[in-house]
């Protein structure tokens, strides 16, 4: 079964702390890995891997791809309030547009 | 620009009425899809249109459930009954596909329903 698993859960750092949100990934003809943050209401789009190694970076965030070992990690540093919210990853797979699936996120809070 | 446009933004209603949901798309993009969000599990894909056309509507829970794209600039959800365990954020969204290239979707601000 195709799956996309976040960790951990949740997580509760204070202002300035750097955080790793950790995706892993099990999917038939994987193409891409897209990563979300929502806070109250749309997922907004962060950023999108198609290849490995490349980090993607904008402002205190970036990401990078392993399509070797199946993962992708999110980094935030010096976390500001403004960063909590639900961090959403999700897998391409297959031909179609409609073959994205979700991870169930990660719930980032930051404390002043 | 005008992202991904959902109405209404709330709905409460009793178990049993018709729901009706309601999107507009990204202006240009060719790719809609309709995602329920719960607790239990998360973001789960409802169905998709390419093109004004169905395309996967395998995570359509039941019949009851139905999705109509009539024009690229306006789709609709619609639950007919109604139960409380449709209780859930309904998002929509759009992306534009090109060629073999997966695209980003972009969401709207979603519905949340309360079926009482």
């Amino acid at each position: 079964e195709d799956k996309v698993v976040q960790s951990p859960l949740s997580l509760v750092v204070h202002e300035g702390d750097t955080v790793t949100l950790n995706c892993s990934y099990e999917v038939t003809n994987f193409r891409s890995l897209l990563w979300y943050k929502q806070e109250k209401k749309a997922p907004t789009f962060l950023f999108m891997l198609t290849s490995s190694g490349i980090e993607k970076k904008s402002g205190r965030l970036s990401s990078i791809l392993d399509k070797k070992e199946l993962f992708s990690i999110l980094n935030i540093t010096a976390t500001q309030t403004g960063d909590s919210a639900v961090y959403l990853c999700a897998a391409y797979y297959g031909g179609s547009q409609g073959n994205l699936i979700f991870g169930k996120g990660t719930k980032l809070s930051v404390k002043p | 620009d005008a992202g991904v446009i959902q109405s209404p933004r709330h709905e409460v209603t009793e178990m049993g009425q018709e729901v009706t949901l309601r999107c507009k798309p990204i202006s240009g993009h060719n790719s809609l899809f309709w995602y329920r969000q719960t607790m239990m599990r998360g973001l789960e894909l409802l169905i998709y249109f390419n093109n004004n056309v169905p395309i996967d509507d395998s995570g359509m829970p039941e019949d009851r459930f139905s999705a109509k794209m009539p024009n690229a600039s306006f789709s609709t959800l619609k639950i007919q009954p109604s139960e409380p365990r449709d209780s859930a954020v309904y998002f929509c969204a759009s992306s534009l596909a090109t060629g073999g290239s997966n695209q980003p979707q972009h969401f709207g601000d979603g519905t949340r329903l309360s079926i009482l």
